[in-house]
């Protein structure tokens, strides 16, 4: 089956800088691949996805880009703010089930 | 739409009791999710079901996890007996049935806390 991995655990920055995570996924047969953004205490949210046929999505100051022959996908924030602090998921699917990254939890330090 | 509604939001049980949890999906959605959410393991899928039929039950834990959908309005996850290592947040999610839509919608999710 599908196995996603999600690096770093914990990230920490500086308002204003940027901050990027990075997944892998091991089914090359995966097409869809959702960031979900999770503040504590709330369900997880879609932020923002990308499909197997782009290479890179942006949506104001995030962006997904993906590499298919290297299985990789990767999340980028610029210009974060505090109220970007939350657990963010990224997660890879072929069909109808999904599996998830294990999170990394980002703080953006005023 | 209210959007995926879970009840209870919060269960405290003692180990051994039985433990039910509740989901709505979002009315016309064809498929529905439930994960289990705790820190060392993370968001893990636990079964899935496409028009009320489970179709993946591969992450169950144990024979004492068992989840029914018995109409397109209503599904349920029991735990019988409940032990302390089942202590987590479980969530259930729905989407679309439409391919171009894969975005899952999550609900608020069920702590379960059992002592």
């Amino acid at each position: 089956g599908e196995n996603v991995e999600q690096h770093p655990s914990t990230l920490s920055v500086q308002e204003g800088d940027s901050a990027v995570i990075k997944c892998t996924y091991s089914d090359s047969a995966s097409n869809y691949f959702p960031w979900y953004k999770q503040e504590l205490g709330k369900r997880p949210q879609l932020i923002i996805d990308i499909r197997s046929n782009v290479g890179e999505k942006k949506d104001q100051r995030i962006a997904v880009t993906l590499n298919k022959t290297a299985k990789h996908f990767s999340l980028h924030i610029t210009e974060t703010q505090p109220e970007d602090s939350a657990v963010y998921f990224c997660a890879a699917s072929k069909g109808h089930d999904m599996r998830f990254g294990a999170g990394t939890r980002l703080t953006v330090k005023p | 739409d209210a959007g995926v509604i879970q009840s209870p939001r919060h269960e405290v049980t003692e180990m051994g009791q039985e433990v039910t949890l509740r989901c709505k999906p979002i009315s016309g959605h064809d498929y529905l999710f439930w994960y289990r959410q705790t820190m060392m393991r993370g968001l893990e899928l636990l079964i899935y079901f496409n028009n009320n039929v489970p179709i993946d039950d591969s992450g169950m834990p144990e024979d004492r996890f068992s989840a029914k959908m018995p109409n397109a309005s209503f599904s349920t996850l029991k735990i019988q007996p409940s032990e302390p290592r089942d202590s987590a947040v479980y969530f259930c999610a729905s989407r679309p049935g439409l391919a171009v839509v894969n975005e899952q919608f999550f609900g608020p999710g069920t702590r379960l806390t059992v002592l």
